[in-house]
């Protein structure tokens, strides 16, 4: 079965600062998605970023980028000139062949001013 | 606001009762994904549905149910209800059934005493 691990429970960054969340995964698929979501305080999960795991471009929207190592299993995100608005907790999702979506156990990011 | 809507917000109730909770998907959408988020389990893919029909099923328990209306919209089916089904419920939409990104609703949080 497939598993998603977020081995930082809680991280902190400064203000305008960057920061990369670590994501790993296990899987034996070739074909699959791997997603970033941002749950803050309201609790609603927000799409970051998405990657298919075909592309070996990484994505990137604006503050947001990914670094996909697909041999390593590894999907981390980069996040840049950290604004107060980023803090909460972030989950690395993987959606498997079969449509079933695996989470992380998710990140929580502080940001200090 | 991701157009996927959720109610209740909030639901109380005590153990051994049974409750419904719905879910509209954002307009357009096929699919709908329902999720528990625990304190101490994260999240877990429950099931999902398309277009009526059930497509994926994930750790969702024999006392749970689900289905999705002619009108797309879904109930999920809670019955002798555990001190342990409190939890966060995320219902998702997406377009299509295996498209990747999906969005989410802003829960439904379910306390049992």
């Amino acid at each position: 079965a497939q598993t998603v691990t977020q081995s930082q429970p809680e991280m902190s960054v400064q203000e305008a600062e960057t920061v990369t969340l670590s994501c790993t995964y296990d899987t034996s698929e070739s074909d699959y998605y791997l997603f970033w979501y941002k749950q803050p305080p309201s609790r609603q999960m927000i799409l970051v970023i998405r990657q298919e795991a075909y592309k070996q471009q990484n994505a990137t929207e604006n503050r947001f980028s990914v670094n996909f190592q697909k041999a390593a299993k590894s999907f981390s995100l980069k996040i840049s000139d950290s604004q107060l608005g980023d803090a909460a907790m972030y989950f690395c999702a993987y959606r498997s062949d079969f449509n079933k979506f695996y989470f992380g156990s998710g990140t929580k990011l502080n940001v200090k001013p | 606001d991701s157009g996927v809507t959720q109610t209740p917000k909030h639901l109380i109730t005590a153990t051994g009762q049974r409750v419904t909770l719905r879910c509209s998907p954002r307009s357009g959408d096929l699919s709908v994904y329902w999720y528990q988020q625990s304190l101490d389990q994260g999240l877990q893919f429950l099931i999902q549905y398309y277009n009526g029909e059930e497509r994926a099923k994930g750790n969702i328990l024999e006392r749970f149910s689900a289905q999705q209306f002619p009108d797309l919209h879904s109930e999920l089916n809670l019955s002798s209800l555990e001190l342990g089904d409190s939890a966060l419920y995320f219902c998702a939409s997406s377009r299509l059934v295996d498209e990747e990104t999906q969005y989410f609703g802003p829960g439904t949080r379910l306390l049992v005493l």
